[in-house]
């Protein structure tokens, strides 16, 4: 069974356009969160939930919204897509004060 | 701000060889938690080792073991016997699980090359 799932794993679309990328755990994790992966292999984080607790980074912009609808699900939504959002998206989810567990990744690619 | 460094964006090592990864970090944290992360061209992110600050004792995690100097704030990985399944990027990741609310601070990753 996959623990940290994330679809769609590629995702092609025109810059304005919105679209979502969908994570979900089954670890029974507290807390999940989304990571960014650019062109340059650099890893940083975006957000993080922890029962039901959003930390945005200030960084974000707010084009970007995380939706959790439950503890199991952590949803990232994206609204007019930039050339600049191209990138590695990735899910993962920790129970506190233990080690991340990520998901496959998401690659969006903005024409 | 927390911040972590790997010095060498790529590294080469003979099969069967022994190559370590350097890794430098910065808090004025005195308990957080490092970790080594392998990402092959598969793209995912694998834990290969964890280490609790307060624990004096060197993490080992069979031929992965890491040398961790908590007040030089350095934290280097050891790979033994080296395979062509190593081959990856490794990142070092840094976090203190307080107000970051447990996110993970990334180095910028070195480049491991397996040669057989």
């Amino acid at each position: 069974d996959t623990a940290v799932s994330q679809t769609p794993k590629y995702l092609v679309t025109q810059m304005g356009n919105d679209k979502s990328i969908k994570c979900e755990q089954n670890l029974g994790h507290d807390t999940m969160y989304w990571y960014k992966q650019d062109s340059k292999k650099f890893l940083k984080i975006m957000f993080s939930y922890n029962n039901k607790e959003l930390i945005i980074n200030e960084t974000v912009p707010n084009r970007f919204s995380p939706k959790s609808p439950d503890k199991a699900h952590l949803n990232l939504h994206i609204n007019s897509l930039e050339l600049g959002d191209s990138a590695v998206y990735f899910c993962a989810s920790s129970q506190t004060y233990n080690e991340q567990f990520f998901g496959p990744g998401t690659r969006l690619t903005v024409l | 701000a927390q911040t972590v460094t790997q010095s060498q964006p790529e590294m080469s090592v003979q099969e069967a060889e022994t190559v370590t990864l350097s890794c430098t970090y910065d808090t004025s944290e005195s308990d957080y938690y490092l970790f080594w992360y392998k990402q092959p061209p598969s793209r995912q992110m694998i834990l290969v080792i964890r280490q609790e600050a307060y624990k004096q004792q060197n993490a080992t995690e069979n031929r992965f073991s890491v040398n961790f100097q908590k007040a030089a704030k350095s934290f280097s990985l050891k790979i033994s016997d080296s395979q062509l399944g190593d081959a990856a990027m490794y990142f070092c990741a840094y976090t203190n699980y307080g107000g970051s609310q447990g996110n993970l601070i990334f180095g910028k990753g070195t480049k491991l090359s397996v040669k057989p």
